[in-house]
């Protein structure tokens, strides 16, 4: 079966560390970009970050430059998202999805699950 | 960056016609994909590069994209397809996706 597990998610305080993960089975990982993209509670969704097939790109929205780290281990079948000094609007369910290009497009075409992160005293 | 605009709800009886719109500048330059999230769930492609449906979603969706102005069009509504929906482009100006603010389809 095609599918994305995300885990890692949890609660942390605001200026702290987390690092979610993304399991991917039934499909070649290897040969697909991949994307993180969030909800927070109640809001509607944001793409956080992409990345390359090989790692060798990676992009993300500006709200999380500098704090965030998207990465990929393709012997693993695995995407990561560290995220470091999180605040308060970082709280969200983060969804790993894979992004794949359609002509002169982009979208995702597969999503996870969803984690929880709440940044939270 | 590129904007999307959706109403932020829209309601329909069932076995009516529902219509989500997803407004922004020259969209129908664009390709529109629409995604639908029932509560609890992970988003899913519904329609892809305007008007495309993937395998196993039902001919009762369909998307449309012209002008200032993509639509998603649903035919005979039933209470299954209460969700929200999400439009979402590629902004090329950006090299970033962008995705609307989402609606939320009431089944009367």
């Amino acid at each position: 079966e095609v599918q994305l597990e995300e885990s890692g998610g949890g609660l942390v305080q605001p200026g702290g560390s987390l690092r979610l993960s993304c399991a991917a089975s039934g499909f070649t990982f290897s040969t697909y970009w991949m994307s993180w993209v969030r909800q927070a509670p109640g809001r509607g969704l944001e793409w956080v970050a992409n990345i390359k097939q090989d790692g060798s790109e990676q992009y993300s929205v500006d709200s999380v430059k500098g704090r965030f780290s998207i990465s990929r281990d393709n012997a693993k079948n695995s995407l990561y998202l560290q995220m470091n000094s999180l605040r308060a609007e970082d709280t969200a369910v983060y969804y790993c999805a894979r992004y794949q290009r359609w002509e002169t497009s982009w979208l995702f075409d597969l999503w996870g699950r969803g984690i929880l992160v709440t940044v939270s005293s | 960056s590129y904007v999307l605009t959706q109403p932020p709800s829209v309601s329909v009886a069932p076995g009516q016609t529902a219509r989500v719109t997803c407004g922004g500048n020259n969209i129908g330059d664009k390709s529109v994909h629409w995604y639908q999230q029932k509560p609890g769930q992970a988003p899913l492609l519904v329609i892809y590069y305007d008007s495309d449906r993937p395998s196993g979603i039902p001919e009762r969706f369909s998307g449309s994209n012209s002008g200032n102005t993509a639509t998603l069009t649903i035919i005979r509504v039933e209470a299954g397809d209460e969700a929200d929906y999400y439009c979402q482009v590629w902004d090329s100006s950006s090299d970033h996706p962008v995705f609307g603010g989402g609606t939320k389809l009431t089944v009367l």
